[in-house]
């Protein structure tokens, strides 16, 4: 089954201490990113890659960090979390170009989401 | 700059109406592409649809088709014959040449029974 798995699902921490959400995608999908979403704003991007070891910022980089040493895993990272960064985060995959051909089954998957509290 | 405007934060219609939600994108880019998700109570992300900027022919899905209008930069989604089970948050996202994604801010449909 085609899926994009993140965890923890949730999570509690303090402020300051280090943590990673895992995300991993079975479809060998060039394009991943993280996302979070917060009341009112939508969903932000954090971070983007287009293949391994080619990573870049999205719009709300600040406080994380991500790699992307294999194909199917792009963790985020926090190296010191703050109470700003409690948040829903999503993982997401999709083919790396998606040409020009018309198809409503070519899909952008998502995980199920990492709802992160940050005391 | 890149950028997605859902002017509508909420909208309630009777069951059966047809309703038609807006997004309204910003780029300088000509090969880009628009897409729409649907987030249920349930919270999970579900893709809709994608749409190059190539491509301008509307497309219908079941109850659900998109307009899209370059001259406009609109890719409206309109839902027919409503349904309870489409109460949801809808996204609209751009990803352009720079492969950054921007999503709008989200609709929240309300279908009352």
């Amino acid at each position: 089954e085609a899926q994009v798995t993140q965890n923890p699902r949730y999570l509690i921490t303090v402020t300051g201490k280090k943590l990673t959400v895992t995300c991993s995608q079975n479809m060998n999908h060039e394009y991943m990113s993280w996302y979070r979403q917060d009341p009112g704003l939508g969903l932000r991007q954090i971070y983007y890659s287009m293949n391994v070891e080619v990573t870049d910022k999205g719009d709300v980089p600040e406080g994380y960090k991500v790699s992307r040493k294999e194909k199917r895993n792009f963790p985020l990272i926090l190296e010191s979390p703050s109470p700003n960064q409690t948040s829903l985060y999503f993982c997401a995959s999709s083919l790396g170009s998606f040409g020009f051909g018309r198809s409503l089954n070519n899909e952008q998957y998502f995980g199920p989401g990492t709802r992160l509290t940050v005391t | 700059a890149q950028k997605v405007t859902q002017a509508q934060t909420e909208i309630s219609v009777v069951e059966k109406e047809d309703v038609t939600l807006d997004c309204v994108y910003e780029t300088r880019d000509t090969t880009y592409y628009l897409f729409w998700y649907k987030q249920p109570p349930s919270g999970e992300l579900v893709f809709l649809i994608r749409r190059n900027s190539f491509d301008e022919q509307n497309e219908i899905s079941g109850r659900y088709s998109w307009n899209f209008q370059k001259s406009t930069s609109s890719f409206n989604f309109t839902i027919t014959a409503s349904q309870v089970v489409d109460s949801a948050v809808y996204f609209c996202a751009l990803r352009s040449g720079d492969d950054k994604i921007i999503f709008g801010k989200g609709t929240r449909l309300h279908i009352l029974p």
